[in-house]
């Protein structure tokens, strides 16, 4: 149980272009979701919450108009990065919590490995 | 919170010792904390938790002790193994809030 996937793994795009990514929790429901970015030998940092039915929360330094978050359903949230550029490239983590439990653990995707040339 | 430097610590143990893995972290706020493992290309996989009402839990090889005091969270792998091999983060939670603050992370390698 408590199985989160995000699609898709590996992604290349050209600069300038969106993508997007998408954070399915996969045999529960999650009301909220999280967003991570990960840089190669680096810890995970956190961008956004994703609240399902409102606007994301963003962390402090984490553009809100260059990553979109949309979290129409309680187990779909999507993150596009729009115009990327190089620096952009990263490995990008969801992370879900079981809107029918108590706990508060976080449950996390495999990651999405975005490359922008 | 911010990540600092290119290169991870690293811990390398042999197959069959104990590993302990240390990490400090910063908020006397927070209430719940979380050991990852991270494997190469990999997202976090949960391994042990802790709420801050307690100083030690185990699991099964794993031990978390927490010393609120000194802000100081270790986790405790009995009995290495090969497959141990990986990255792992702490987490820590800020109070009233769902979100995670990342340590920087230690690499374990495991040798023969």
């Amino acid at each position: 149980g408590a199985v989160v996937s995000q699609h898709p793994s590996r992604v290349i795009c050209k600069s300038g272009t969106s993508v997007k990514i998408e954070c399915r929790s996969l045999d529960f429901q999650a009301t909220t979701m999280f967003w991570y970015r990960q840089f190669p030998k680096q810890s995970l940092m956190l961008m956004a919450t994703s609240n399902e039915g409102s606007k994301a929360t963003y962390e402090q330094g984490v553009e809100k108009d260059k990553f979109l978050i949309n979290h129409a359903s309680l187990t779909l949230s999507t993150l596009t990065v729009t115009s990327a550029h190089p620096e952009d490239s990263s490995f990008y983590i969801c992370s879900a919590i079981d809107s029918g439990k108590r706990t508060d653990t976080q449950y996390f995707g495999p990651g999405t490995r975005l490359t922008v040339l | 919170g911010e990540s600092v430097g290119l290169h991870l610590p690293t811990l390398s143990v042999q197959e069959g010792d104990n590993s302990i893995i240390n990490c400090a972290y910063s908020n006397s706020a927070s209430d719940y904390f979380i050991w990852y493992k991270q494997e190469s290309g990999k997202g976090p996989q949960f391994i042990i938790d802790i709420r801050s009402n307690m100083d030690k839990r185990q699991g099964q090889r794993v031990t978390v002790l927490l010393n609120k005091t000194v802000k100081h969270l270790s986790l405790q792998i009995a009995a290495t193994q090969p497959g141990d091999s990986a990255v792992y983060f702490c987490a820590e939670n800020i109070q009233a809030t769902d979100k995670l603050i990342f340590g920087t992370g230690t690499r374990l390698q495991v040798f023969p």
